[in-house]
């Protein structure tokens, strides 16, 4: 059964820039993983971020990016305002499935 | 706007099905797959499957092939899921999210989520 890891908890302060990231049992994420990374607050429905590593959807703030770091995807925050508290997903592309990460809660502090 | 709009909660005893929709509005409902993901209550989310509204064809997570079926009515740009043989622990928050392509372009409008109660 294939896993994919997330940090469970960061905290980081208003301003500051924050690093998630995301790896898979299966060894070094590559591109072909197509990393996703998703937002969700309390009661609401996720909100994509970022697809395919590094793009953004239209509505994705600027401050948000995605890369592939160590073998892993990550998704940097830069630049961190209040709002940004949450909970981010990063979802993994394996040949016709998907898989997502147990989450990270981002604190902001 | 892209829209989804899933229906209503339910309550459903364990054993029973239940089948939750999501319809489709603003883009043309036959280029987007349709993927499902649940979230148990203060749990993390889980990738379920996909449809494409197309050609009807389907891929389930492992986990639940054999007791989930997608299927739509392209006539009223509607998708379905229906999960059966239900067990307490299949009480989640059920989404259904859109994707352009099967990987590349990523889920990206989502549902606003169908609360599902399996209880006895």
């Amino acid at each position: 059964q294939t896993v994919v890891t997330q940090e469970p908890s960061l905290t980081v302060s208003p301003g500051g820039t924050v690093t998630l990231t995301c790896a898979s049992s299966t060894g070094a994420v590559t591109s072909g993983y197509y990393p996703n990374w998703f937002q969700q607050k309390p009661g609401q429905a996720p909100r994509a971020l970022i697809y395919s590593t590094s793009n953004k959807h239209s509505w994705t703030p600027a401050r948000f990016s995605g890369s592939l770091l160590g073998g892993k995807a990550a998704l940097t925050l830069s630049g961190v305002q209040p709002e940004d508290e949450a909970e981010y997903y990063c979802l993994l592309y394996y040949g016709g499935t998907w898989v997502f990460g147990g989450g990270t809660k981002l604190t902001v502090l | 706007q892209v829209q989804l709009v899933q229906s209503g909660a339910e309550v459903k005893k364990p054993g029973a099905s239940v089948k939750v929709s999501c319809k489709a509005s603003g883009y043309t409902f036959t280029g987007y797959y349709m993927h499902w993901v649940r979230q148990a209550p203060g749990q993390g989310l889980e990738w379920m499957g996909w449809i494409n509204p197309n050609s009807g064809g389907t891929n389930y997570a492992q986990k639940f092939q054999g007791r989930v079926t997608m299927t739509r009515d392209t006539s009223i740009s509607t998708a379905y899921m229906e999960l059966s043989r239900l067990r307490s622990d299949d009480t989640a928050v059920y989404y259904c999210a859109s994707s352009l392509d099967i990987a590349v372009a990523g889920l990206d409008y989502w549902g606003q989520g169908t609360l599902v109660t399996v209880s006895s």
